[in-house]
């Protein structure tokens, strides 16, 4: 079965950091861009950032950039995302989802919350 | 502010038919694809229709996409209760280097 799995979410004080998991399974994940995306609670879906197929391509919105770094290992099949220098405003649910050709999403992750609070 | 526009809501009655409108500019959907995204409360988002008119095997032929240049459209036949959901179009942004979603519409099958 072609899954994705995110973990890692959880709360986490303002200006601190927390690194989130992707794992992928079922699937060739090294043929893959990956992407998050983020929802905040109530709100629409917000890209976050991308991931070429051997990382060495990277891509980020305006508002993390600077503070979140997207990695994989594709021996590991898994994506990451380092959160640093967290906001209230990063709250929300992450999904990771895997690019297709075109760039549209076919598998999602189920998401993992991230809470910022004090 | 998303810089793709949906309207907030749509509502219809059960069997009849809806579209949803999302509107943009050329740096977006004007010169690329549009996918489609259905959500259910506490769920990930699912994928309704990929470049502008595609569906993903599974989806029912009630549901339907087109673009014109800077819009797109989906629609839906056939209304049913369980079509209540929250609907986002979506695509690359060439100037933002970025994805781009819309706000989200809430589906009200009356």
């Amino acid at each position: 079965e072609v899954q994705l799995v995110e973990s890692g979410g959880g709360l986490v004080q303002p200006g601190g950091s927390l690194r989130l998991s992707c794992a992928a399974s079922g699937f060739t994940f090294s043929n893959y861009w990956m992407h998050w995306v983020r929802q905040a609670p109530g709100k629409g879906l917000v890209w976050v950032s991308r991931i070429n197929t051997d990382g060495s391509t990277t891509t980020y919105a305006d508002s993390v950039k600077g503070r979140f770094t997207i990695s994989r290992d594709n021996a590991k099949n898994t994506m990451y995302l380092q959160m640093n220098s967290l906001r209230a405003e990063d709250t929300a649910v992450y999904y990771c989802a895997r690019a297709e050709s075109s760039g549209w999403y076919k598998i999602w992750g189920q998401g993992t919350l991230v809470t910022v609070s004090s | 502010q998303s810089v793709l526009t949906q309207p907030p809501s749509v509502s219809a009655a059960p069997g009849q038919k809806v579209t949803i409108s999302c509107s943009g500019s050329s740096s977006n959907i004007g010169s690329n694809y549009v996918s489609w995204y259905r959500q259910l409360p506490g769920t990930a988002p699912k994928l309704l229709i990929y470049e502008n008119n595609k569906r993903p095997s599974g989806i029912p032929d009630r549901f339907s996409g087109s673009k014109s240049g800077t819009s797109a459209t989906l629609g839906i036949t056939g209304l049913q209760t369980g079509d209540e959901a929250d609907y986002y179009c979506g695509t690359w942004d060439n100037s933002l280097s970025a994805v781009v979603f819309g706000g989200g519409t809430k589906l009200t099958v009356l």
